[in-house]
């Protein structure tokens, strides 16, 4: 089992609907969560971060963590074709500077 | 700087060639790390430096791979006589402190190829 797991994909989702992406990790020490989207050929460009069980917005986007079920997901609202991506999942454990990735969900729009 | 530079952008060796990998961070940032991702892969960690210090090079696969920065900013990835399974992209990303919330920011990556 991966230490953190996605969907890969692709994930087609209309323009101006919502798209939900999914990631679950499995080390429970695990106390930071990001969200990186990644166009094909480009770096890594960090979306949203959270740290807390809840929900987090801004803007389209909203972040949402539940520890107990070591679940963390990401919902994109009125999505655009800009947001055609990879979407990457990404988690500290706990006091380390290590990020352990998922290998991404890619993600269509389409218009 | 104004952002993560890194060098060359594309390099292509043939199998058992030395290449060097290069990393400029963004300015006044103390962490680097290094990091290597497969086509359709995540990024895997290699390397981290805080300053000059190396304190983890506990995903470097081999010791093929050497990394240092030896003036605390720009840093070098060195691959020794490089095999077909180094082919990959190489990202390095700094960040101000390096604490465990702290946003990365990623330079455009060296794609190298192992003919």
């Amino acid at each position: 089992q991966k230490e953190v797991e996605q969907n890969s994909g692709p994930l087609s989702v209309p323009e101006g609907a919502i798209a939900s992406l999914n990631c679950t990790y499995s080390d429970r020490g695990s106390q930071s969560f990001f969200w990186y989207r990644q166009y094909s050929g480009k770096s890594p460009e960090l979306i949203m971060s959270i740290y807390s069980n809840g929900d987090k917005e801004d803007g389209r986007f909203t972040a949402q963590l539940n520890k107990a079920s070591q679940y963390v997901s990401l919902l994109i609202r009125d999505s655009q074709p800009s947001d055609s991506a990879t979407y990457l999942c990404a988690v500290n454990r706990h006091s380390n500077y290590q990020l352990i990735w998922g290998a991404g969900t890619k993600l269509i729009i389409k218009p | 700087g104004a952002g993560v530079s890194q060098s060359p952008r594309y390099k292509v060796a043939k199998r058992g060639q030395d290449v060097a990998l290069r990393c400029d961070p963004i300015s006044g940032h103390v962490s680097l790390f290094w990091y290597q991702q497969a086509l359709g892969q995540g990024p895997e960690f290699l390397t981290y430096f805080q300053n000059e210090a190396q304190l983890d090079k506990s995903g470097l696969p081999s010791d093929r791979f050497f990394a240092e920065r030896p003036e605390g900013s720009v840093s070098t990835l060195k691959i020794q006589r490089t095999q077909q399974e180094d082919s990959a992209v190489y990202l390095c990303a700094s960040s101000f402190t390096g604490a465990t919330n702290e946003k990365l920011f990623f330079g455009s990556g060296t794609q190298l190829s192992v003919l």
